[in-house]
């Protein structure tokens, strides 16, 4: 199993309605985050969570929100989807470790949303 | 803000060549990352630079950190197709350890 899992893996919703993308980890990780892929964009920040009472505007959280319901657990909720939020979405966790140890980013498969 | 620059965004070179991919960033950062996209996957990570003058080295892949210059490169030798990839650099924001990202290098290695 995937130490990070998101669901669904591909969805297609409509423009107005409301979806929640979730994200599970099972690296025990305290620090959460989601990004948003576009092609020739690179990766965005969206939302980031420290811990479960933490949480952060990254770069474009507009018309997004989060939940973090637990330290395994951070959904992203696209209130009223719009179809420019189509896009290739990524979770991904991190482990605070003392400096000059690693503490790279362990990413999901990803959610290809798109909204029509 | 924290800006992450790659150069080039792509390229296209012959098997068994030699090429470099740069990572400019534009505050002060004492981390950076490679990661490497294949095309509908997600990303994996290639090498961690934690300080400056660290160089990294895996198989036809070297990474290497000037924190001074915020210059990373990352220098493919004699390339071969499984290479093929879309890589990408990234730096800690100095307000904590959310990860900036470049746009990306999508290389292509041809026969």
């Amino acid at each position: 199993d995937a130490d990070v899992t998101q669901t669904p893996r591909n969805r297609i919703t409509k423009t107005g309605k409301r979806i929640m993308l979730e994200c599970s980890q099972t690296k025990g990780h305290d620090r959460m985050y989601w990004y948003r892929q576009d092609p020739g964009l690179g990766l965005r920040l969206i939302y980031y969570s420290f811990d479960v009472k933490d949480i952060n505007k990254g770069e474009i959280s507009d018309g997004y929100s989060v939940s973090r319901q637990a330290q395994a657990k951070f959904s992203l909720s696209l209130e009223s989807a719009i179809p420019n939020q189509t896009a290739l979405y990524f979770c991904a966790t991190s482990d605070l470790r003392e400096r000059g140890k690693d503490t790279e980013a362990f990413f999901g498969q990803g959610t290809r949303l798109t909204v029509v | 803000e924290l800006k992450v620059e790659q150069n080039p965004l792509f390229l296209s070179m012959q098997e068994g060549k030699n090429y470099t991919i740069y990572c400019n960033y534009s505050t002060t950062s004492d981390r950076l990352y490679w990661y490497r996209q294949d095309p509908g996957k997600s990303l994996e990570s290639l090498f961690v630079l934690l300080s400056n003058g660290a160089v990294k080295q895996e198989g036809r892949l070297m990474a290497s950190l000037d924190t001074k210059a915020r210059l990373s490169t990352l220098h493919i030798t004699a390339a071969v197709h499984d290479l093929s990839a879309t890589y990408f650099c990234a730096v800690n924001s100095n307000s904590g350890y959310a990860l900036n990202f470049g746009k990306g290098t999508s290389l292509l290695v041809t026969p």
